[in-house]
């Protein structure tokens, strides 16, 4: 059963324009949620977090929005660069969990 | 800070053969974890410790999968009698504390089972 879900398997965009990713959720349980990064051949990057007693959280480029009542979390980079092509995983979990559920991942190709 | 080192970072065997993975966390971390990711699927969760004691596994975790973390530093994931359907990156993380902890991941074990 896969409880946290990216429907977008690939993005494409600009140099310089705005990268906006999505994710979703199906376990109402889960209260803190990440972003990570991953390149190949090596493991995934943290990014950036939020809780679900927040709607927004920014650091840098980087920030993510969480809207509770649809269960759905977007990630946006402004602007975007070369060096954030790369494969995006959503993750998620709740205050009684250990483990992260991930959704299976966008790639995102920034064009020069 | 050195991060989550793991080894090897390939491993190419036999089916039926065994393999052993290490995991060394980021050094004051009490909490470790073990992931599989396989083609175009996020990681998947395998197991957890806190400390020395194992505390979850999951189902994916057949009895031929095996994990240590005998002194609560780095860990061991062995798998027995591979399959060819255990090809897949094996990722290790660590985190410190509880709650809204963030786990970091080291760089991953490719298996391959021919």
């Amino acid at each position: 059963d896969q409880q946290v879900k990216q429907n977008s398997p690939s993005l494409s965009v600009q140099e310089g324009r705005i990268s906006i990713l999505n994710c979703d959720y199906t376990n109402s349980m889960f209260d803190y949620f990440l972003w990570y990064k991953k390149y190949p051949a090596e493991g995934p990057t943290f990014l950036i977090s939020i809780s679900s007693i927040k709607d927004k959280n920014e650091d840098g480029r980087f920030t993510v929005f969480l809207n509770k009542s649809a269960k759905h979390l977007s990630l946006h980079i402004v602007p975007s660069q070369p060096g954030d092509s790369a494969v995006y995983f959503c993750a998620a979990k709740g205050s009684n969990d250990y483990k992260l559920s991930f959704g299976a991942g966008t790639t995102v190709t920034v064009r020069a | 800070d050195t991060g989550v080192s793991q080894n090897p970072r390939h491993k190419i065997t036999k089916r039926g053969q065994n393999v052993t993975f290490r995991c060394d966390p980021i050094s004051e971390h009490n909490r470790l974890y073990w992931y599989r990711q396989t083609l175009g699927q996020g990681p998947e969760f395998l197991t957890y410790f806190q400390n020395e004691a194992q505390l979850e596994k999951s189902r994916l975790l057949s009895d031929r999968f095996s994990a240590e973390r005998p002194k609560g530093s780095f860990s061991t994931l062995e798998i027995q009698r591979t399959e060819q359907g255990d090809s897949a990156m094996y990722l290790c993380a660590s985190s410190f504390g509880g709650g809204r902890e963030t786990q970091y991941f080291g760089p991953g074990t490719r298996l391959l089972v021919l």
